[in-house]
């Protein structure tokens, strides 16, 4: 178990571009989910994906992101046309199954943003 | 109205004291909930999870759950220093999504 990879570590860039981020779950793990975190607040769900399908988005997720998981193995996360307020850490889990507990979440390091 | 509400914090206690940490939430749907710890610019672990009514113990950790006032609470034993950290309380229901609180700081002073 080498627990969730997340690549970059950290990404700088100017308004405008285009920025994709990597997440390689732990390889058991199914289900793969996305959140952002900014200073002080808790993770925000983003989307999530059961195997290679996405079967829910978050109403506060523009149509500038979009996430994708081909063949249920790693995922990407894009965000188009950047803008300042997307600044933030980017943080991918995958999960394990508790049964009726619910399910653990695996934290990658995250990927931070920033965009200037 | 946020779906998880914690008190920000920071919450000081000395060590060897108990910290208490509460967390309400607004969706009746909630079936499980959970207590993640997360230090500063680490990713949030997972330390206690609970989903009947009443306490849950493990170790120095209590997790405590009320669904009629929807209140969820953690109790730490024995506080020490390494127990600095913010503790994000959690929940999901009935599908796979879990929606986390701001966190609460807590500092415990050797």
């Amino acid at each position: 178990d080498t627990g969730v990879s997340q690549n970059p570590r950290h990404k700088i860039t100017k308004r405008g571009q285009n920025v994709t981020f990597r997440c390689d779950p732990i390889s058991e793990h199914n289900r793969l989910y996305w959140y952002r975190q900014t200073l002080g607040q808790g993770p925000e769900f983003l989307t999530y994906f059961q195997n290679e399908a996405q079967l829910e988005k978050s109403r506060l997720l523009s149509d500038r992101f979009s996430a994708e998981r081909p063949k249920g193995s790693f995922s990407t996360l894009e965000i188009q046309r950047t803008e300042q307020g997307d600044s933030a850490m980017y943080l991918c889990a995958s999960s394990f199954d508790l049964g009726v507990s619910g399910e653990k979440l695996f934290f990658g390091s995250g990927t931070q943003l920033s965009v200037l | 109205q946020k779906e998880v509400e914690q008190n920000s914090g920071p919450l000081s206690v000395p060590e060897g004291a108990i910290a208490s940490l509460n967390c309400t939430y607004s969706d009746r749907g909630s079936q499980s909930f959970f207590w993640y710890r997360q230090y500063s610019g680490k990713s949030p672990e997972l330390i206690m999870f609970i989903y009947s009514n009443g306490d849950k113990e493990d170790g120095r950790f209590t997790a405590q759950l009320n669904k009629a006032s929807q209140y969820v609470s953690l109790l730490i034993r024995d506080s020490q220093p390494s127990d600095s950290a913010t503790y994000l309380c959690a929940t999901s229901g009935g599908g796979f999504k879990t929606i986390f609180g701001a966190g609460t700081r807590l500092f415990v002073k050797a």
